[in-house]
């Protein structure tokens, strides 16, 4: 299995604070998501950075990715107590059916 | 506005109980997937779907089946409910890989098993 795994398992920061969260895979990708789910929701996707891209950006979040250390990080920045949720990182395969492999998530908590 | 439904939020069945879980996209996509989310373990593909009666197993398809006679509409079959699948089920729609890759999901059902 190419199961991410997420690290750290729990984050709690306060509003205003930067929070950095990363994502480790086993096999070669096409592409690595992020995506977002509040509590007891479906998920939402927030940003995709394809296997030749090192970083990207949309709006507070910073992705990168370094595929020698098959790693990835998410990064956002000022946070809000509106950023409470989980967070998950998802791989595609290089090779066969576009599946997506998921991580076991992040739960971040920011406080007012 | 992209939209994916499940027929149920919240659902309790007894053990032994046929289950049927419905899924419906909007947004004209080929592939549709059922995972299941546990505490610890992330989300697990179930199965997936890249047309309109074709379904492929994913990592855990034991215990379930999958039915797709529609394009939109997507179906997860417990043909004998058990306390071990009791879990939070998510649906999710995409375009084929050529396309665009994200998924889209819907709100998820809570199933309890008793």
């Amino acid at each position: 299995s190419q199961q991410g795994e997420e690290d750290p398992q729990a984050l709690s920061i306060q509003e205003g604070e930067n929070a950095t969260m990363n994502c480790s895979y086993k096999t070669s990708i096409n592409n690595l998501q992020w995506y977002r789910q509040n509590s007891g929701r479906g998920l939402v996707h927030l940003i995709l950075i394809r296997s030749n891209e090192r970083e990207k950006h949309s709006g507070r979040l910073r992705v990168t990715l370094d595929t020698s250390k098959k790693s990835s990080s998410l990064l956002i920045t000022a946070s809000r107590a509106a950023d409470t949720a989980s967070y998950f990182c998802a791989t595609v395969a290089n090779t066969g059916f576009q599946k997506l492999v998921f991580g076991t998530g992040t739960r971040l908590l920011v406080s007012p | 506005d992209v939209k994916v439904t499940q027929s149920s939020r919240y659902l309790v069945k007894r053990t032994g109980e046929k289950v049927f879980l419905e899924c419906v996209q909007d947004m004209d996509h080929e592939n549709m997937f059922w995972y299941r989310q546990d505490p610890g373990l992330g989300l697990r593909l179930i199965y997936f779907s890249y047309d309109v009666k074709m379904k492929e197993k994913g990592d855990i398809p034991e215990g379930y089946s999958v039915s797709r006679e529609k394009k939109e509409r997507f179906s997860l079959i417990l043909e004998s409910a058990s306390t071990n699948q009791t879990s939070m089920y998510l649906c999710a729609s995409s375009r084929p890989l050529a396309q665009q890759e994200t998924q889209y999901f819907g709100p998820g059902t809570r199933l309890l098993v008793l």
